[in-house]
């Protein structure tokens, strides 16, 4: 079955750039998905078909994807980026939704 | 949009439990619906998935054979019929809307602890 690997804890300082990747075996090849969890609250998503945001996302969060890499990235972090960042694709081979182990955004 | 989830609570492991997805303010028929869980400080997993007019539906293999998934339309529903509980399906469960992809609405969510 298809595998997302992302990083378990990614730190940056107030204003700084974070950077969340999400591998995956030609993950460039799928459409990967990105969702912001604040704890006891349910998944949002920030970043859909690789690069789109939804409405109320602001322009500084960011993605892309190519070859074996997905990244996340969030420029100006804020006090209020603090969260579980997940990864989530369709794998069409399984039949099956995955999504990474999630990462654990933390602001210094 | 709105997904309120319900039917959570404490069962022991070899029971059963229905949860339930009440949804409004769109078109639930013309909507994918899904499942993901998350156990107690872990990550999201997705747990199924059922097409508008229910031909088409998937399970985790960590569930199959054990959950029914099943919708109603005239009813505005979702629901998630759990058999033969092991003490791993121990979970918050959220129904979810499927965009194209992803999941572009979520319900808050209703706990599932099963333990004797």
């Amino acid at each position: 079955s298809y595998v997302l690997t992302q990083p378990p804890s990614v730190s940056v300082a107030p204003g700084k750039t974070a950077r969340i990747t999400c591998g995956g075996n030609n993950i460039g090849s799928k459409n990967v998905h990105w969702y912001q969890q604040k704890p006891g609250q349910a998944p949002v998503v920030v970043i859909y078909y690789d690069s789109d945001r939804p409405s109320g996302i602001p322009e500084r969060v960011s993605g892309s994807n190519s070859g074996n890499t997905a990244t996340l990235t969030i420029s100006r972090v804020e006090a209020g980026d603090e969260a579980d960042y997940y990864c989530q694709v369709w794998d069409s081979s399984s039949e099956h939704v995955v999504f990474g182990g999630g990462t654990k955004l933390t602001v210094l | 949009v709105q997904l309120v989830d319900s039917g959570g609570g404490l069962v022991q492991p070899g029971g059963s439990l229905r949860l339930s997805c009440a949804a409004s303010e769109f078109s639930f028929s013309t909507y994918i619906m899904n499942w993901v869980r998350q156990a107690p400080g872990k990550g999201l997993e997705w747990v199924s998935y059922i097409s508008t007019d229910s031909n088409t539906i998937y399970y985790a293999d960590s569930v199959k054979g054990r959950f029914t998934i099943s919708r109603d339309n005239a009813k505005n529903s979702l629901y998630l019929q759990m058999n033969s509980l092991r003490d791993e399906d121990t979970a918050v469960y959220y129904c979810a809307r499927w965009q194209g992809g992803h999941f572009d609405y979520w319900g808050q969510g209703t706990l599932v602890t099963v333990s004797s």
